[in-house]
């Protein structure tokens, strides 16, 4: 079945630096989003992206969707303390691009020392 | 709005027996999503309903059922509980617009002794 690869796993990271993690795939997909998860809470939608080779921006947030429809990755600039979570990535196969269901990358942990 | 919200918010059942999740997606979203969420596995998709109709299935077993109501309220049911299936249950809701914006509840931490 379909499965994503997101990576790294982990990061520990001084505030300020900016942060980096992508998720590759062998299958093709029509939509690609990020997530953050805080402790006890359920994953917010940080990006959605819906076309190959689509850059966007949310904040200090910038995220592409890989022009092979295979991959995308994250990056966070400056990063703060309330970064700190955990960070997946989700891409939707079947259907149009809002149906179809998600799957969802490991997850990147990142912490943040300030 | 009043978000997702998922109850009970924690559970603790025994092998064998049966439980039920309930969630109440946010007021208008007419589509829930309900995942599993394991240390080992990550998040999985368990299944979809928009309309009290089931639109996309994850690969559970049988032993994993769900249903929505007319008031797009959903419950998802697990049947003969095993110890594998202690996980944070989450539930998502969208309007079911061009937008793939997902609204995910807190979650029900299920714990199988």
């Amino acid at each position: 079945g379909q499965q994503l690869n997101q990576s790294p796993q982990s990061m520990f990271i001084q505030e300020g630096e900016d942060v980096s993690m992508n998720c590759t795939s062998s299958s093709i997909f029509n939509t690609w989003l990020w997530y953050k998860q805080d402790p006890g809470e359920g994953p917010v939608l940080l990006i959605a992206l819906y076309k190959a080779g689509e850059l966007t921006s949310n904040g200090r947030l910038t995220a592409q969707f890989g022009i092979t429809r295979k991959d995308s990755f994250l990056n966070i600039s400056a990063s703060i303390p309330s970064d700190v979570g955990i960070y997946f990535c989700a891409g939707r196969v079947g259907g149009s691009s809002n149906t179809g269901k998600l799957i969802f990358g490991q997850g990147t942990t990142l912490q943040v020392k300030p | 709005k009043a978000g997702v919200t998922q109850t009970p918010r924690y559970l603790i059942k025994t092998r064998g027996q049966q439980v039920t999740l309930s969630c109440s997606p946010i007021s208008g979203h007419r589509s829930v999503s309900w995942y599993q969420q394991t240390p080992g596995q990550g998040l999985q998709f368990l299944f979809e309903y928009f309309s009290e109709t089931q639109r996309n299935k994850g690969n559970f077993p049988g032993r994993f059922s769900g249903r929505q109501f007319s008031n797009s309220r959903s419950e998802m049911n697990v049947s003969t509980l095993e110890l594998g299936d202690s996980a944070l249950y989450l539930c998502a809701s969208s309007p079911f617009t061009s937008t793939d914006t997902q609204y995910f509840g807190p979650g029900t931490r299920l714990t199988v002794l």
